[in-house]
């Protein structure tokens, strides 16, 4: 069966730090990896997506970025971290089923910028 | 634009009884897909449930239904014979056809429920 991994779990960072986020997908191959962001009690944004290695998408600007360099490794970077770059990051994967499309979530990084 | 609106912010339901999330969506599009998840405490989204536009049946999964007016442009999620374990906050999302291969999906704001013992 199709897991998903996210790591760290919690992260504090000072302002001005560099930020690396880790996202592993097993038990499928090629998968579509997403990342959002969610602030506290709101909805979803999609930050960055990708359809193969190497292959990045970019929703919104922002002090983020990503990078995909094994087929199920998802990477999201920054840098030099800003306060608003806290939230609750969530990696993705979109499952075999064609027809539906259904994502499926990790357990999420929660990081405070402080 | 695509947009989908949840209008309750927050919702109470006392334990055993049902409940009805609230979704309405904006789309142009013909072919598209909606979903809801749960986000218990822990932070996890978890699939619950997928209502394609061409479905003509609701979609039902154990004690979700999925209400899908498609004139009306609404998506409510119906939760029976409510659990304490229920109580989480929950997202409605769409898939626009286009956007099938990247699978791009957009959110809601969300509804958190409660339930009562």
């Amino acid at each position: 069966s199709q897991t998903i991994h996210q790591w760290p779990a919690t992260l504090v960072q000072p302002v001005g730090s560099p930020l690396s986020l880790e996202c592993t997908v097993e038990g499928t191959s090629n998968p579509n990896l997403y990342w959002y962001r969610q602030a506290a009690g709101r909805g979803l944004q999609l930050l960055f997506y990708s359809v193969g290695i190497g292959q990045i998408s970019s929703e919104v600007p922002q002090n983020l970025s990503a990078s995909r360099p094994q087929d199920r490794q998802f990477i999201l970077s920054s840098k030099k971290l800003l306060l608003s770059d806290s939230g609750f990051y969530l990696c993705a994967w979109k499952g075999d089923d064609l027809a539906k499309n259904i994502q499926y979530f990790g357990a999420g990084t929660r990081l405070s910028v402080l | 634009a695509q947009k989908i609106t949840q209008t309750q912010p927050g919702m109470f339901v006392q334990e055993k009884e049902a409940v009805t999330l609230d979704c309405t969506y904006d789309t142009s599009d013909q072919s598209y897909g909606l979903f809801w998840y749960k986000q218990p405490s822990s932070g996890e989204m978890i699939f619950l449930i997928y209502q394609g536009s061409y479905d003509e049946q609701n979609a039902t999964e154990g004690r979700y239904s999925l209400n899908f007016q498609k004139a009306r442009k609404s998506a409510n999620l119906v939760i029976s014979a409510s659990q304490l374990g229920d109580s989480a906050m929950y997202f409605c999302a769409m898939r626009e056809w286009g956007s099938s291969n990247t699978g791009k999906l957009i959110f809601g704001q969300g509804t958190t429920l409660q339930v009562k013992p």
